[in-house]
C-alpha cells in the first residue's frame, strides 16, 4: 500500500540544469508535504516543506510545487549543483503535531558535470 | 547546529536478545519520534511521542517494541526478543512545531 510514490528510482541531470523529482500521494488526509535529501549512512535532512493551503514554496534553489486536485507535488532544485547528488524523499503527513510521516521509496539524483 | 545524537552507530545483536537504541533528541524539542528503514526499502514510520506518552504508532510497532524518556534529555526504543527482521536502520527525528522535523543519523541494528 504505497500512499506516497515516487516512481522514479533514479534520476540523471547535467550540473547547472534544473532537477525535477516528483512525487504522488493517495491519502486525501495528507495535509503537510515535506522533501528530504539522504547520503549513505546519514539521516535524511530536511530540505523543504509546504502546506495544502499553498501550492507553492521557495527556499533559494529548492522549489516545491503541490497540486491538490492531481494529488501530485515537485521539487525543483535550479540550478542543480554535484553536492546536490543523493537520494531525495517525499513525505507527507495528515497534519501537525505528533503525525508519523509517511514515506515515498526515494528518487537518487546523480547531477553529472 | 543543534543535532538528534543517536548510539550506538551499529548494533549486532544475536536473534531473541533485547537490544536499546539511544537518541538524544534537540533539546527544546517537543515531539520525538522512531522511524526505520529495512535495505532496499523505504523510511518507514514506528511511533510518536509527546508530552510522556505515545501519541501514535504504526501496525510495525507491536508489543515486541516498547519506548521511553526516562529524563530529560534520552528517548529510547526498546526491541524484546529481536528477530533476523528487525535487522534495519532505526531513525529518531524530534521537532519542535510544525515544521523542521530533524533526524539523527541512525542505528544500523543487525540481528545474527
Amino acid at each position: 500500500d504505497q500512499q506516497v510514490k515516487q516512481n522514479s528510482p533514479s534520476l540523471s541531470v547535467q550540473e547547472g540544469r534544473i532537477s525535477i523529482l516528483n512525487c504522488d500521494y493517495t491519502n486525501s488526509m495528507f495535509d503537510y508535504f515535506l522533501w528530504y535529501k539522504k547520503y549513505p549512512a546519514e539521516g535524511p535532512t530536511f530540505l523543504i516543506s509546504i502546506s495544502s493551503i499553498k501550492d507553492k514554496n521557495e527556499d533559494g534553489r529548492f522549489t516545491v510545487f503541490l497540486n491538490k486536485s492531481a494529488k501530485h507535488l515537485s521539487l525543483h532544485i535550479v540550478p542543480s549543483q554535484p553536492g546536490d547528488s543523493a537520494v531525495y524523499f517525499c513525505a507527507a503527513s495528515p497534519g501537525g503535531g505528533a503525525d508519523g510521516l509517511t514515506f515515498g521509496k526515494g528518487t537518487h539524483l546523480i547531477i553529472q558535470p | 547546529e543543534p543535532e538528534v545524537t543517536q548510539t550506538p552507530s551499529h548494533q549486532v545483536t544475536q536473534m531473541g536478545q533485547e537490544v536499546i537504541l539511544r537518541c538524544v533528541p534537540i533539546s527544546n524539542h517537543l515531539y520525538f519520534y522512531w522511524y526505520r528503514q529495512i535495505l532496499g526499502q523505504k523510511v518507514e514510520f514506528l511511533v510518536s511521542f509527546y508530552n510522556n506518552e505515545i501519541s501514535e504508532k504504526s501496525e510495525i510497532f507491536d508489543d515486541q517494541f516498547s519506548v521511553e524518556r526516562p529524563d530529560g534529555s534520552n528517548f529510547t526504543l526498546k526491541i524484546r526478543s529481536t528477530k533476523l527482521e528487525d535487522s534495519a536502520m532505526y531513525f529518531c527525528a524530534s521537532k519542535l512545531d510544525l515544521d523542521g522535523y530533524t533526524f539523527g543519523s541512525g542505528t544500523r541494528l543487525t540481528v545474527v
